[in-house]
């Protein structure tokens, strides 16, 4: 069935490093990859996603790479701040002409950035 | 018309009563979705609508649980007779038809079975 694995579970950085995050999709048909940043007790919150039309897509300190042929995609966020500290999802999805089919997420990524 | 709002926020209910959430979307966007979140997991997958169609549901979802988008605006979710693994955060999102739009989040329902 369909699935997406992320990697790693937890990720732990000093202020200013760089941080990545690694998921693989099953589903061939997935053409929608978002992102998401979910702090303790709140919605998960949107902050970049791709389409399988381009193969990276950048957005001030946030980046997200795709690669079709391999089914991966990974997150970049460069020069890290103690406020980007949350928990990150990937997720995959199919869009169609009459929107969004359902989203797939990852388990998670803890990412803690040290002062 | 800011945001996808949920309600109630909080619930505790003993094992075996029935619970039932709302969610009203984002008012132009034409599909809804229902998800569950445990401690430390991504969102599961419950079940989606397209206006007042039902899409697609879970094979994880038990005969328990059923949603319905009436009148292709609010949506409700029911879980008939509770049970403690049914303890998780209920999130309802929203997305419009055309790209570029995504999905929204709401707060979601956090549900505490006792």
């Amino acid at each position: 069935g369909e699935n997406v694995e992320q990697h790693p579970s937890t990720l732990s950085v000093q202020e200013g490093d760089s941080a990545v995050i690694k998921c693989t999709y099953s589903d061939s048909a997935s053409n929608y990859f978002p992102w998401y940043k979910q702090e303790l007790g709140k919605r998960p919150q949107l902050i970049i996603d791709i389409r399988s039309n381009v193969g990276e897509k950048k957005d001030q300190r946030i980046a997200v790479t795709l690669n079709k042929t391999a089914k991966h995609f990974s997150l970049h966020i460069t020069e890290t701040q103690p406020e980007d500290s949350a928990v990150y999802f990937c997720a995959a999805s199919n869009e169609v002409s009459g929107g969004y089919n359902k989203l797939i997420f990852g388990a998670g990524t803890r990412l803690a950035v040290h002062p | 018309d800011t945001g996808v709002s949920q309600d109630p926020r909080h619930k505790i209910t003993k094992r075996g009563q029935n619970v039932t959430f709302r969610c009203d979307p984002i008012s132009e966007h034409n599909r809804l979705y229902w998800y569950r979140q445990t401690l430390g997991q991504g969102p599961e997958f419950l079940t989606y609508f397209q206006n007042e169609a039902q899409l697609e549901k879970s094979r994880l979802l038990s005969d328990r649980f059923s949603a319905e988008r009436p009148k292709g605006s609010f949506s409700t979710l029911e879980i008939q007779r509770t049970e403690q693994g049914d303890s998780a955060m209920y999130l309802c999102a929203s997305s419009p038809t055309s790209e570029g739009g995504g999905y929204t989040f709401g707060s979601g329902t956090r549900l505490t079975v006792v």
